[in-house]
């Protein structure tokens, strides 16, 4: 069974610094992997996925992901941050259950706050 | 750019009632999804939906539940008998690929 890990379920950091936000998996078969970032009151909007091919994924605002299969990890980062940036991040692990059904499996998710 | 949509955006009701949770996926699509997150809690998959069946359902998806398209557009979630435990937000979403595209939620809260 899939699961995922995510360390930290808060992440402070200061505007301009280094935003890393920490995922780690667990997975039968080569996973695919996603960031999804959730503001206030709103959906989930996806950041970017790995899905086998390039193991550095960049995706929108700035972020990028490393797929490290040795360390079954996924961590999340951003050269710097902005304060547009704070909101909850989920990374979530699919294995395809049969065709193109892509069950996602949630972590706990992680608050990003931005201070000025 | 094609979006799941959902509606109501907000449903409150009393325990024991019944509620039906609308989607309309992306056209051409053909899985669909329910997910829910209860506040402060991580997202939970619930059900997959395929060929006008269930693919897959989480131990979550029990007898109250239920899902259902309709039509050519919609995808509802219907739970039969709320309980004070289901208020919860309750996500959409629909595939591309691997890909899944997400609604922007109903928060259902039962009194």
């Amino acid at each position: 069974a899939q699961s995922v890990t995510q360390l930290g379920s808060h992440v402070s950091v200061s505007e301009g610094a280094l935003v890393l936000l920490r995922c780690n998996y667990s997975s039968s078969v080569p996973p695919y992997l996603f960031w999804y970032v959730q503001y206030p009151n709103q959906g989930l909007q996806l950041l970017l996925k790995y899905t086998s091919a390039a193991t550095l994924v960049k995706g929108i605002n700035g972020f990028e992901a490393e797929f490290k299969k040795s360390e079954t990890s996924f961590h999340l980062t951003k050269p710097s941050a902005h304060m547009s940036d704070a909101a909850e991040y989920f990374c979530a692990v699919s294995e395809s259950s049969g065709g193109s059904n892509y069950k996602l499996t949630f972590g706990k998710g992680t608050l990003l706050t931005v201070n000025p | 750019e094609p979006e799941v949509t959902q509606t109501p955006s907000h449903q409150v009701t009393q325990m024991g009632q019944e509620v039906i949770l609308r989607c309309v996926p992306i056209s051409n699509h053909l899985y669909f999804y329910w997910y829910r997150q209860i506040l402060g809690q991580k997202v939970e998959f619930l059900v997959s939906f395929y060929n006008n069946e269930i693919s897959e359902k989480s131990e979550i998806f029990d007898d109250q539940f239920s899902v259902e398209r309709p039509d050519g557009s919609n995808f509802t979630l219907k739970i039969r008998s709320t309980k004070l435990e289901d208020s919860a937000m309750y996500f959409c979403a629909s595939n591309s690929y691997n890909e899944q595209f997400f609604g922007p939620g109903t928060r259902l809260t039962v009194l």
